[in-house]
């Protein structure tokens, strides 16, 4: 079976300061995994993918993910936080042609 | 600037009401997923229909949800009856045929079923 986990349920960050999401995956299939973004009253918005290549992959707002093989991780970053970067994060796994498992959520929260 | 649109955006209801909640694709996409969001169970999908033909529904409670597309412009998800437990964000998504990953949801409709 193909799940996520999702290391961190709240991360509280201030403003300018780095941030890393964690992400854990299994998966019996090609790794595709994702990370979307869903900001108050929003729906999910697509952060990034990693489908096949570089395993660095660079997305929108400044942020990247790295895939990890080895440690079956994709976890998230970004080198310096806005108060806009606040919102919930959900790391997500292909399970089957057309489906993604979703995480249970990290959500972010930019102090100044 | 194109985006899913869902309505309405808020439902409250009463136990026993049969709901409906509207979806309109992005044009061209041909692949469209219905998602329900709760803080207990997360995001789980409901439904998922290729070139307007449901493929999966098996995270859709049978007995009460039907999900259909009328047209490549519509896509319709209906409780009848609802149940508190329905209490929800329901969320559409839409994605282009060539690359199912790629989805692009709707700003969801909060259902609250008293």
């Amino acid at each position: 079976a193909q799940s996520v986990t999702q290391l961190d349920s709240q991360v509280p960050v201030f403003e300018e300061a780095p941030v890393e999401l964690r992400c854990n995956y299994s998966s019996s299939v090609s790794v595709y995994l994702f990370w979307y973004v869903q900001y108050p009253n929003q729906g999910l918005q697509l952060l990034l993918k990693y489908l096949s290549g570089s395993t660095l992959v660079k997305g929108i707002n400044g942020f990247e993910a790295e895939f990890n093989k080895s440690q079956t991780s994709f976890h998230l970053r970004k080198p310096s936080v806005h108060i806009s970067d606040t919102a919930e994060y959900f790391c997500a796994v292909r399970t089957n042609d057309y489906k993604l498992s979703f995480g249970a959520g990290t959500t972010v929260t930019v102090r100044a | 600037d194109a985006r899913v649109t869902q309505t309405p955006r808020h439902k409250v209801t009463e136990m026993g009401q049969e709901v409906t909640m509207r979806c309109q694709p992005i044009l061209g996409h041909n692949t469209v997923f219905w998602y329900r969001q709760t803080m207990m169970q997360g995001l789980e999908l409901l439904a998922y229909f290729r070139n307007r033909a449901p493929l999966d529904d098996s995270g859709m409670p049978k007995d009460r949800f039907s999900a259909e597309m009328p047209d490549a412009t519509l896509a319709t998800l209906k409780i009848q009856p609802s149940e508190p437990r329905d209490s929800a964000v329901y969320f559409c998504a839409s994605g282009p045929g060539g690359n199912p990953y790629e989805q692009y949801f709707g700003p969801g409709t909060r259902l609250t079923v008293t």
